[in-house]
């Protein structure tokens, strides 16, 4: 099992920005596509992102594009989620995720615990 | 985009049943499906992908199957500890869309 650890979360007013980031052990993180998905409380699961093994292709839900930009550091063996104009729908726990293969499709074989993001209005 | 539906919402069985989750998405997937097993308080965890591959370390009592658009996911002799939502999730297409969830209680 690969550790994945999130990071950043908090509350924030509705309109701001908050940034989240996901660490990765280096030997498990540069040959990977990583993923962010999110909980909202008492809710399923909905996917908001994706950014491939070299950070070259992204894609987003509809509903966090041009708001959200998810980077990545292979050098820090990092993953950001930059959140703006935040509104209080966007309120949930964010999971990163990796990815099974270094492009953006395929299955999410290893998630961190989570990191909860509160909008208030 | 894709939609993902799942029935039945939510079950109840008794530990040893065999319980068996579906999955429809709103256009052919082909066997581009995964299921993932969330624990109440825990982050999901993947169970089954391309349709029907068992994850390792995943009891054998899983198992999945399906193409196009219609999957399933089944769990054999159900154990106590099986308690949980299940999410079928497409990856033919971006955005990776999930399904609603399915809740098993014992």
């Amino acid at each position: 099992q690969v550790q994945v650890m999130e990071s950043g979360g908090g509350v924030v007013q509705s309109g701001g920005s908050l940034r989240l980031s996901c660490t990765v052990p280096r030997i498990n993180f540069s040959n990977h596509g990583m993923t962010w998905v999110r909980q909202a409380p008492g809710k399923g699961l909905e996917w908001v992102g994706v950014i491939s093994y070299d950070g070259n292709n992204r894609y987003y839900a509809d509903s966090v594009r041009g708001r959200f930009t998810i980077s990545k550091d292979n050098s820090k063996n990092t993953v950001y989620l930059q959140m703006n104009s935040l509104r209080r729908e966007d309120t949930a726990l964010y999971y990163c995720a990796r990815l099974s293969v270094p492009g953006m499709r395929g299955y999410l074989d290893n998630w961190g615990q989570g990191t909860p993001v509160t909008v208030s209005s | 985009d894709v939609q993902m539906t799942q029935s039945p919402s939510s079950l109840s069985a008794s530990v040893g049943d065999r319980v068996t989750i579906t999955c429809r998405a709103s256009r052919d997937i082909d066997i581009f499906l995964n299921w993932y097993q969330q624990k109440p308080g825990k982050a999901p965890k993947v169970l089954i992908y391309r349709a029907s591959s068992l994850e390792t370390g995943v009891p054998s009592r899983f198992s999945g199957g399906g193409s196009g658009t219609d999957f399933f996911l089944t769990i054999t002799n159900l154990q106590p500890e099986d308690v949980a939502t299940y999410y079928c999730q497409q990856y033919d297409s971006l955005p990776n869309t999930f399904g609603p969830g399915t809740n098993v209680e014992i």
